[in-house]
């Protein structure tokens, strides 16, 4: 079966631009997640989708960075101004519930840059 | 709130010897443990859970309540074992809390 697609997979900008980043479930997995990695560290979680409804965004800085998952299946998530922290590995993943049973997936990631 | 610790960075081995990564956390409710692994140029992935109670290439896990500690060992290193190890813990509250993770270099 095919795995989380992401796209891009690089993305270099300057500070106060916008960047978008596109991810694609593994079919027929309700739950979504997007994390945020810095370098050295492990991966936070920004967001959290079940179908299309946000279940966990507590840790997503909405002044800037929004996400959506309008049709229950692939999601964005943006970043509008970019600042220099936000340089990052931004990871998606998914999986069919949103209990410690289900394994989640994750995509490649997507490498931003903010110069 | 919770947290993972993973006090070493990096952790090198020659090839054939044990293996320990250490990992500790902080919840005061009833922990869910994994291991995730990303090899050079792959994908994160689960390695394993402490819920299933099972071996995967060779390494095992054991929930220890009383340290808060969820160790990761292996009894003789391949050179194929050489990635970056991420402890993670599951709650109620926030699905997966992930350590800063341990780079294991084996050194043949």
């Amino acid at each position: 079966e095919a795995g989380v697609a992401q796209s891009p997979r690089y993305k270099i900008i300057e500070k106060r631009q916008s960047v978008a980043f596109w991810c694609n479930p593994i079919s027929g997995h309700a739950t979504l997640y997007w994390y945020q990695q810095i370098l050295g560290q492990g991966p936070k979680l920004l967001i959290q989708f079940q179908n299309n409804g946000v279940v966990d965004d507590s840790q997503l800085p909405k002044d800037r960075f929004s996400a959506e998952r309008l049709k229950g299946v692939d999601s964005t998530l943006k970043i509008q101004p970019a600042k220099l922290e936000d340089s990052a590995v931004y990871l998606c993943a998914s999986s069919l519930g949103s209990d410690y049973l289900n394994e989640q997936f994750f995509g490649p990631g997507t490498r931003l840059t903010v110069l | 709130a919770q947290r993972v610790t993973q006090p070493e960075k990096l952790l090198s081995v020659f090839k054939g010897a044990p293996v320990e990564l250490k990992c500790n956390y902080s919840y005061s409710g009833s922990p869910e443990l994994f291991w995730y692994v990303q090899y050079s140029r792959q994908r994160l992935q689960l390695l394993l859970r402490h819920i299933s109670r099972e071996s995967i290439k060779g390494f095992t896990a054991d929930l220890n309540k009383g340290e808060t500690s969820f160790h990761l060992k292996k009894p003789f290193a391949q050179e194929e074992d050489s990635a970056m190890y991420y402890c993670a813990l599951f709650s109620g509250n926030t699905p997966l809390v992930f350590g800063k993770g341990t780079r294991l270099s084996v050194i043949a």
